[in-house]
C-alpha cells in the first residue's frame, strides 16, 4: 500500500523569506502524481503545485516550486518570497497514475505561520 | 459553475442518531470521493465512486454508506452516530487527475 509522511507538523518562516515542507511517500508502482495542497482557515482545500512521476523537470508555481527526487521517493515543496497569506496547513498528496480514480492519499499535514 | 456543493456546513448529532451528508457537482465528473480529517491524520479516504451505480470502499469505511444513482450527487449516509466519527468530512470529484473539493461539513457527535 502507498505511504505519505510529512514529519514536521508546525514550521514557521519570516515574512519575505523562504521556506522548505518536507514529504516522503512509499509506492512501488511507476506511474503515479504528487500533491501538494494548501488549506487555509476556510478549511478550503486548494491545489498548489503537481508533478508526474515521469517527469523528471520539477515543477514550478510561481512563487511554489517542489524538489522531486523519485530515487529517494522524496517530494518537498519550496516557498518562496512568503506572504501572510501563505499561512496555512499543507499537505502532501499521492495518486495512482494511468489507473487513477479520483482517489488521493494524504500525509499528516504540516501547519505554516508566517511572521510578519 | 457552482463546482461542488456540500450541505450542511456544520452538524451536531447525539449518539445513535442518523443523517445524510449532501454532495453534489455540476461539473458532469466521474470520480467522487468523501474524506473526513481529523487532526495529526491528514485526510483519509471513506468511499468512492467512478460513475453512476459504482461505489467502492476508501481506508476507513465502518460506520458509513454510499449510493450513486447520478453523476451529480454522491450523498454520505451515518446510519448510527458514534463520537468517533466527530470530524470535518470532505467531498471531491474529478474527471482526470486533479480533485475539486467542496467546503466541507464539520460534524460533531455528542
Amino acid at each position: 500500500a502507498q505511504t505519505v509522511t510529512q514529519s514536521q507538523p508546525e514550521m514557521s518562516v519570516q515574512e519575505a523569506e523562504t521556506v522548505t515542507l518536507s514529504c516522503t511517500y512509499d509506492t512501488s508502482e511507476s506511474d503515479y502524481y504528487l500533491f501538494w495542497y494548501k488549506q487555509p482557515p476556510s478549511r478550503q482545500m486548494i491545489l498548489v503545485i503537481r508533478q508526474e512521476a515521469y517527469k523528471q523537470q520539477n515543477a514550478t508555481e510561481n512563487r511554489f516550486s517542489v524538489n522531486f527526487q523519485k530515487a529517494a521517493k522524496s517530494f518537498s515543496l519550496k516557498i518562496s518570497d512568503s506572504q501572510l497569506g501563505d499561512a496555512a496547513m499543507y499537505f502532501c498528496a499521492y495518486s495512482h497514475g494511468s489507473s487513477n480514480t479520483g482517489k488521493l492519499i494524504f500525509g499528516q499535514g504540516t501547519t505554516l505561520q508566517v511572521k510578519p | 459553475n457552482a463546482g461542488v456543493t456540500q450541505t450542511p456546513k456544520f452538524q451536531v448529532l447525539k449518539t445513535g442518531q442518523s443523517m445524510t451528508l449532501q454532495c453534489a457537482q455540476d461539473m458532469n465528473h466521474e470520480y467522487m470521493s468523501w474524506y473526513r480529517q481529523d487532526p495529526g491524520m491528514g485526510l483519509r479516504l471513506i468511499h468512492y465512486s467512478v460513475g453512476a451505480g459504482i461505489t467502492d470502499q476508501g481506508e476507513v469505511p465502518n460506520g458509513y454508506n454510499v449510493s450513486r444513482s447520478t453523476t451529480e450527487d454522491f450523498p454520505l449516509r451515518l446510519l448510527s452516530a458514534a463520537p468517533s466519527q466527530t470530524s470535518v468530512y470532505f467531498c471531491a470529484s474529478s474527471r482526470g487527475v486533479e480533485q475539486f473539493f467542496g467546503p466541507g461539513t464539520r460534524l460533531t457527535v455528542l
